[in-house]
């Protein structure tokens, strides 16, 4: 079975200053690894998704996020963040090979841009 | 087009009571999916159903059952409403059935609470 932990439930930050939003994953095979983002009262959206190739993956809203194999994590990053950004995170994997597109997500990291 | 839509938005029940959480996608979906959010727990998959006529539990499917109705319509039904049960429901669906990934899109979820 796999699991994710997201190591900050909470992360404040001011306006345009840098932001990183750590994950990490273990799993027994291979995963493709993925960022949601949640606005308060919305449904999840896809911000960035690590099937293969790059480590380095671009997202929407300018977030980028890096497959590092050996620790296990995938953090999420963004150089300078808008209030706008304010709202909830989530990572979760995917095992390759997986019938049902199956999903394990961490418990998310609320992140609060303040002015 | 709507894309994942739910229904009802919020509801209240006591103890004992039953309802059912009706899920609906207008993209053509094949593979429809559950999921309950809980805080610091992220999003647990309950049941998802492949494709018309078939569904199989997730993570978290004690205490629901589901229905497939069409390929449009996936309900989530609670027999006998536990305060355990209090969460926020999510549908999803994506268009494939088989291992290779395909993005799930979100429905922006109903708020239930069990008194």
């Amino acid at each position: 079975a796999q699991s994710v932990t997201q190591l900050d439930s909470q992360v404040p930050v001011f306006e345009e200053a840098p932001v990183e939003l750590r994950c990490n994953y273990s799993s027994s095979v291979s995963v493709y690894l993925f960022w949601y983002v949640q606005y308060p009262n919305q449904g999840l959206q896809l911000l960035l998704k690590y099937l293969s190739g790059s480590t380095l993956v671009k997202g929407i809203n300018g977030f980028e996020a890096e497959f590092n194999k050996s620790q296990t994590s995938f953090h999420l990053r963004k150089p300078s963040v808008h209030i706008s950004d304010t709202a909830e995170y989530f990572c979760a994997v995917m095992t390759l090979g997986n019938a049902g597109n199956m999903l394990t997500f961490g418990g998310g990291t609320r992140l609060m841009v303040k002015p | 087009n709507a894309g994942v839509t739910q229904t009802p938005k919020f509801q209240v029940l006591k103890t004992g009571q039953s309802m059912t959480l009706q899920c609906a996608q207008d993209m053509n979906h094949n593979s429809m999916y559950w999921y309950r959010q809980d805080p610091g727990m992220g999003l647990r998959l309950i049941y998802y159903s492949a494709s018309e006529g078939t569904t199989d539990k997730g993570e978290v499917p004690n205490g629901y059952n589901v229905s497939r109705l069409n390929k449009r319509e996936f309900s989530l039904r609670l027999e006998s409403a536990a305060p355990s049960q209090t969460s926020v429901y999510f549908c999803a669906s994506r268009m494939g059935t088989g291992t290779s990934y395909n993005e799930q899109f979100f429905g922006p979820g109903t708020r239930l609470t069990v008194l």
